[in-house]
């Protein structure tokens, strides 16, 4: 099966600086990256969709510039939140996703914490 | 836009009972894929089953079935036997396709407690 790896599992940051969460596909070549934000007892939110060697593309209402995400390679992309504040704590899942493969996998998140 | 409902916030029901959970969704979309993820209290997301549109026969995955109505636009999840560790979120999920870069659109959940 595929395994996704997210890194930090935890964080918790002093509002105004910056935190950077890696997820990484282990086994296989991620192509297509969701990454995607929830909040206590909600569903999951879209933030932005990368592929590989491309700029993401935020939904509407998702500040490219406060969270950067980058793709450079089939195995890594990683999601900055830039001058953090109280309301980015939430806890952050990336999904990617392969071709030829059916499936959508998702990592097991990272739970920010801003104070 | 495609757009998923589950209207059951919350269910609770005893070990060993089954129970159903429900979900509709709204699209123009002809072939497309419908999924049930579970997010136990690790928070990881963990694929139950999946439909695809174009199958008439309803998924089945062990103690998992679903009752998968196109023209209703309905999607239920039945859970049989229920054991403890089926505690968990349940969120309806649909997917045009896997083409591209195409979206999950997830249903709001529904919290599962099963008691012991």
């Amino acid at each position: 099966g595929a395994v996704v790896s997210q890194h930090p599992s935890w964080v918790i940051c002093k509002s105004g600086t910056s935190v950077k969460i890696e997820c990484r596909s282990l086994d296989f070549q991620a192509t297509t990256m969701f990454w995607y934000r929830q909040f206590p007892k909600q569903s999951l939110m879209l933030m932005a969709t990368s592929n590989e060697g491309s700029k993401a593309t935020y939904e509407q209402g998702v500040e490219k510039d406060k969270f950067l995400i980058n793709h450079a390679s089939l195995t890594l992309s990683t999601l900055t939140v830039t001058s953090a504040h109280p309301e980015d704590s939430s806890f952050y899942i990336c999904s990617p996703r392969t071709p030829g493969r059916n499936e959508q996998y998702f990592g097991p998140g990272t739970r920010l914490t801003v104070t | 836009a495609q757009t998923v409902t589950q209207s059951q916030p919350e269910m609770s029901v005893q070990e060993a009972e089954t129970v159903t959970l429900s979900c509709t969704y709204d699209t123009s979309e002809n072939n497309y894929y419908l999924f049930w993820y579970k997010q136990p209290p690790s928070r990881q997301m963990i694929l139950v089953i999946r439909q695809e549109a174009y199958k008439q026969q309803n998924a089945t995955e062990n103690r998992f079935s679903v009752n998968f109505q196109k023209a209703a636009k309905s999607f239920s999840l039945k859970i049989s036997d229920s054991q403890l560790g089926d505690t968990a979120m349940y969120f309806c999920a649909f997917m045009k396709s896997f083409q591209g870069a195409q979206k999950l659109v997830f249903g709001q959940g529904t919290r599962l407690t099963i008691n012991p």
